[in-house]
This record gives C-alpha cells, structure tokens and sequence, in this order.
C-alpha cells in the first residue's frame, strides 16, 4: 500500500517553544491530509484538515493560531505547535487518503513531551 | 457529520477464543467501513474493510460482517493469539474522505 512518512517520531522540548511536525506522502501525491491527536487510552481525535494550496480547516475546539498547518505541496503538510505547553504533550498522527480511495493511510506518529 | 460509537472498550478473552467488536454510525449514506488495529505507540494500521456492497468479508482468521439496514458492522477475530492484543478501531467516513474513528477497544488475549 501507500507510504506515508512523519518526523520526527519523537520531540521533547522545554514549555514555550514551537515544534514543528512533518508528514509526507511518498509515493503518491495528496491534495488533502489528516492531523490526529491521541491522548493515552483514547481514540484518534482529528484536529483539522490539511488542503494543498489553500486554508486548513479546524475541527471545533482546536486553536488555528496554536496548531499551524501549512500545506505547500502535493506531498508535504507541517504541523506547528506553537508556544507548546505540558498540556499539549500528545501522540499526534497524520494520515493521507490514496487518489481515489477511501483507505487511509497513517504516518508513524511523533509523540509530544512538553517539559 | 458521522457519529461511530464502539463496544465493548475492553475486551478479555483466553487464546484460542473468538472476539467480536461492534461499531454503529449514524450517517445512512456512508459505504466504507475499515478495521484498524494500533500497538502500543504505533501506528493504526488497516486490517480489513467492507464496502456498503457486500455483507461479510473475511480475511484468513480476521472477518467483518456490516448489516447497513441496522447501521452497525463488526469485526471477529477466530482462534486469538496474543499477538492479536492490541488496540482495535473502528471508523466510517465522513464527508471528504475524513474518517471518524469509534472509541476503541483494547483486546488482550491470554495466554
């Protein structure tokens, strides 16, 4: 099936600093992705919706200014957690939908330690 | 938009026993319904789908029936191994190829 690569895997950093999160597609192009967050024992919670060349959409109850997206090309969307707290530690999954599937194919995950 | 909700959320069963997981969702239109399996700091990754078009699918020890009239599909996994413990989730789509996930259920099989 499709692959679909995040980095870093793994991020610990001091409250108040900015992480950025990559997730690409790499053998096939995706106009749109999918950023997950998952709190331990919970299910997968989609926090907005990445789309090529133009605005994300947010879920409700999800901060656009803490959680930038930015879509550039066919096969790279970046998560930013900006000024990140405790609060934000998390297990955050992207995912890309194959052209013309349905199926859903997740990145490795990066999980977020906030000191 | 899509309501999925899972059953149950834990799950125990001894090895070699059958475990079943139930999921409804509340949108009518929906046609595709996958089954995705995580480990402990992993990635969910799909272990069976069913399309509206068909009732049963079964892959080896793995199966999902979908009964579109009650609006609800299920996963059984025969003859469980403890490989198969895990956590098992379930989704349907929501509008834009998005997916919404149930709530999970953890499986442990004993061995």
């Amino acid at each position: 099936g499709a692959v679909v690569s995040q980095h870093p895997s793994w991020v610990i950093c001091k409250s108040g600093t900015s992480v950025k999160i990559e997730c690409r597609s790499l053998d096939f192009q995706a106009t749109t992705m999918f950023w997950y967050r998952q709190f331990p024992k919970q299910s997968l919670m989609l926090m907005a919706t990445s789309n090529e060349g133009s605005k994300a959409t947010y879920e409700q109850g999800v901060e656009k200014d803490k959680f930038l997206i930015n879509h550039a090309s066919l096969t790279l969307s970046t998560l930013t957690v900006t000024s990140a707290h405790p609060e934000d530690s998390s297990f955050y999954i992207c995912s890309a939908p194959s052209s013309g599937e349905n199926i859903q194919y997740f990145g490795a995950g990066t999980r977020l330690s906030v000191l | 938009g899509e309501n999925v909700e899972q059953h149950p959320s834990t799950l125990s069963v001894q090895e070699g026993d059958s475990a079943v997981i139930k999921c409804t969702y509340s949108d009518s239109a929906s046609n595709y319904f996958p089954w995705y399996k995580q480990e402990l700091g992993k990635r969910p990754q799909l272990i069976i789908d069913i399309r509206s078009n068909v009732g049963e699918k079964k892959d080896q020890r793995i199966a999902v029936t979908l009964n579109k009239t009650a609006k609800h599909f299920s996963l059984h996994i025969t003859e469980t191994q403890p490989e198969d413990s895990a956590v098992y989730f379930c989704a349907a789509p929501n509008a834009g190829n998005m997916l919404t996930f149930g709530g999970g259920t953890r499986l442990m099989v004993k061995p």
